[in-house]
């Protein structure tokens, strides 16, 4: 089976634009969650969708949003690029259990100048 | 502080010698996941612990979890050059919102020289 995939890998930004990120699951999972991972706040949950749902959120403003597709793919929103917004972004796939093992992507390194 | 506190933060070992990270948790663990990280890319998924006393082993490495003292422990056995990067735990919060959302580790760092 293929792994997570996620597009594209680096992107570099300016203060103030939006960026759309794409994350494919494993082929059969249905839940793809979102993370931000940075040096000083370490990886923090985003959102989950499940079946084109956000069943999860974390703590980040309404500039970050999400959606999922009938296909489970999963793209991820950001707009009026902060500098603070740069860092690696990374979903996760699952099956969408309560508890089960989740599959990471590369991430998708997010660079706001 | 840290809902899961991870020890040691950083580790040096010389090739061959045995090591072992822990994992303790504030809250209740319900699934408790263990990944390994190349810095800047994806997490590598290496073992989810669901129950008390499970452990589970994948080559060289294996986890334990002990549901009393909210804690698991991840133990290398023969350390080789592959195994150094950046080790995260993570728990799984979805019980008590419906859904999966994990809360991580701050990571241990774990360097092994030849």
């Amino acid at each position: 089976k293929a792994g997570v995939t996620q597009t594209p890998r680096y992107l570099i930004k300016t203060r103030g634009q939006q960026v759309t990120l794409s994350c494919s699951p494993i082929s059969g999972h249905r839940s793809v969650s979102w993370y931000q991972q940075t040096p000083g706040q370490g990886l923090q949950f985003l959102f989950e969708y499940f079946s084109e749902t956000q069943r999860n959120k974390g703590n980040f403003p309404g500039r970050f949003s999400g959606r999922q597709f009938s296909n489970s793919r999963s793209e991820m929103n950001v707009s009026t690029l902060e500098l603070g917004d740069s860092a690696l972004y990374l979903c996760a796939s699952s099956l969408g259990r309560v508890i089960n093992e989740q599959f990471f992507g590369p991430g998708t390194r997010l660079t706001v100048l | 502080s840290q809902e899961l506190e991870q020890s040691p933060q950083s580790l040096i070992v010389q090739e061959g010698k045995n090591l072992t990270i822990n994992c303790t948790s504030s809250k209740t663990l319900y699934g408790l996941y263990w990944y390994k990280q190349k810095y800047g890319e994806g997490l590598i998924f290496l073992m989810m612990l669901q129950k008390g006393g499970e452990e589970k082993s994948h080559e060289k490495i294996t986890a334990k979890l002990d549901e009393k003292k909210q804690q698991s422990s991840l133990h290398i056995t023969a350390s080789q050059p592959s195994h150094a990067g950046i080790y995260l735990c993570g728990a799984d919060r979805g019980r008590e919102t419906s859904g999966s959302r994990l809360t991580f580790g701050e990571g241990t760092q774990l360097t092994v020289n030849p």
